[in-house]
């Protein structure tokens, strides 16, 4: 299967919080990073958690690591339309930092 | 402070003709890198440099693709012939260092289409 595995799409309504998941196969992650790409875009590192943490809260992003379960989310809470974007979830994979990147989530806003 | 600044923002070329996309990282970052993002995929890692050596050009398809960084600051990434399959976003990215604790910035790309 794919090492980085999410789901392509979600809709959620303005104000409601969104959760993205992710799976990942690589045990050995240090880094785990997310991204936004905005339409016609490069991509912006949003945040990233260290392996040895469970959770990191950012403003408005808090992100949950289950080491065990290799899998990892990117909570925001009350969700604009100006969040509307294609999240990556991104593992270092391997003895490298370089992000490994998923096919993305779809975002979608809407009032 | 200017991003990673990337040329053309659009090609389209036939199969079997050259190409080259170019790209100025920030300025002091000794890390850059390329990405090949096909549409509805994410980004991945063609190559890259720390200064003008190469670190990891190991999914570069070298019977095709070739990059260089000369001066260490500026870098080219050249597709020749371009076949069908090489239609993506070219993506240029740099950092302070190797990357870990040092940020990537991405470039707005290069989106190339092979007719």
């Amino acid at each position: 299967g794919e090492d980085v595995e999410q789901s392509l799409f979600l809709s959620v309504r303005e104000g409601d919080s969104s959760v993205i998941n992710c799976t990942y196969t690589d045990s050995s992650s240090t880094y785990l990073y997310w991204y936004k790409q905005e339409p016609g875009a490069g991509l912006q590192l949003l945040t990233y958690i260290f392996s040895n943490m469970d959770m990191k809260q950012d403003q408005r992003l808090t992100v949950l690591l289950n080491k065990k379960d290799k899998h990892l989310s990117l909570r925001i809470a009350d969700t604009q339309t100006g969040d509307s974007a294609i999240y990556f979830c991104a593992p270092q994979v391997g003895g490298s930092y370089i992000p490994t990147f998923g096919r993305g989530t779809s975002l979608i806003v809407h009032p | 402070e200017a991003g990673v600044a990337q040329s053309p923002r659009y090609k389209i070329i036939e199969k079997r003709q050259s190409v080259a996309f170019w790209c100025n990282p920030i300025s002091g970052h000794a890390t850059l890198y390329w990405y090949q993002q096909i549409l509805g995929q994410g980004p991945k890692l063609l190559i890259q440099f720390q200064n003008n050596g190469v670190v990891d050009d190991s999914q570069l398809p070298k019977d095709r693709f070739s990059a260089e960084r000369l001066k260490g600051v500026d870098s080219t990434l050249k597709i020749q012939p371009a076949k069908l399959e090489d239609s993506a976003v070219y993506l240029c990215a740099s950092s302070m260092g190797l990357a870990g604790d040092n940020e990537q910035f991405f470039g707005p790309g290069t989106r190339l289409t092979v007719l």
